[in-house]
């Protein structure tokens, strides 16, 4: 089955305590992607990847990380996380057609992290 | 200005009612689009894509005014389960890649 999983799905920590989020998917995406969701801003993109190794920033990048080392795996990292990084976070792959053209995208089911 | 511009709502309507929404872009070079729809606290799920010549897809119809720069979304005869909020996609494709989301239409549909 396609899928995207994210992992945990509920994540309470406390601030400046690193955590990762992880994120796999088995459709061999080339494109993959990380989302915050908050009440009345919709989705924003913090981090994108266009393959192995190719990392760039989204529109919200500050206090995040992700590496792309694995074509299947896409991790967030929060260094040292703080309250306004309290959200509903969604990881998202994507295959790149021959023109870079988007299709659709797949999402995990989301991680819900309270940062205290 | 924000490129991808949706009237959050709630459009709230009975069932059978027809709605539609609007989504208008900025970007000018954007080449792709799409219509996700999100129920509650769960991840978004494609609803269609959508296409230069317009698309429909049972009751929903998508389609695209490249002059005015917006897409819209049809939905005749809705139904209860049509109650979720629905996001437009717009990208530009070439080089880096960055999907743009609205923030989203919420769509309540009442008995």
């Amino acid at each position: 089955e396609a899928q995207v999983t994210q992992n945990p799905r509920y994540l309470i920590t406390v601030t400046g305590k690193k955590l990762t989020v992880t994120c796999s998917q088995n459709m061999n995406h080339e494109y993959m992607s990380w989302y915050r969701q908050d009440p009345g801003l919709g989705l924003r993109q913090i981090y994108y990847s266009m393959n192995v190794e190719v990392t760039d920033k989204g529109d919200v990048p500050e206090g995040y990380k992700v590496s792309r080392k694995e074509k299947r795996n896409f991790p967030l990292i929060l260094e040292s996380p703080s309250p306004n990084q309290t959200s509903l976070y969604f990881c998202a792959s994507s295959s790149l057609g021959g023109t870079l053209s988007h299709t659709e995208a797949f999402f995990g089911q989301g991680t819900r992290l309270t940062v205290v | 200005r924000k490129e991808v511009e949706q009237d959050p709502g709630p459009f709230n309507v009975p069932e059978g009612a027809t709605v539609a929404f609007n989504c208008t872009y900025s970007n000018s070079a954007s080449q792709s689009f799409f219509w996700y729809r999100q129920d509650c606290r769960k991840e978004p799920k494609l609803l269609m894509s959508v296409y230069s010549s317009g698309n429909e897809d049972g009751r929903f119809t998508a389609q695209l005014n490249r002059a005015s720069q917006y897409i819209s979304l049809l939905i005749r005869d809705s139904k209860l389960s049509d109650s979720a909020t629905y996001l437009c996609v717009v990208g530009v494709t070439g080089g880096s890649y960055i999907p743009t989301f609205g923030r989203g239409t919420s769509l309540i549909v009442h008995p």
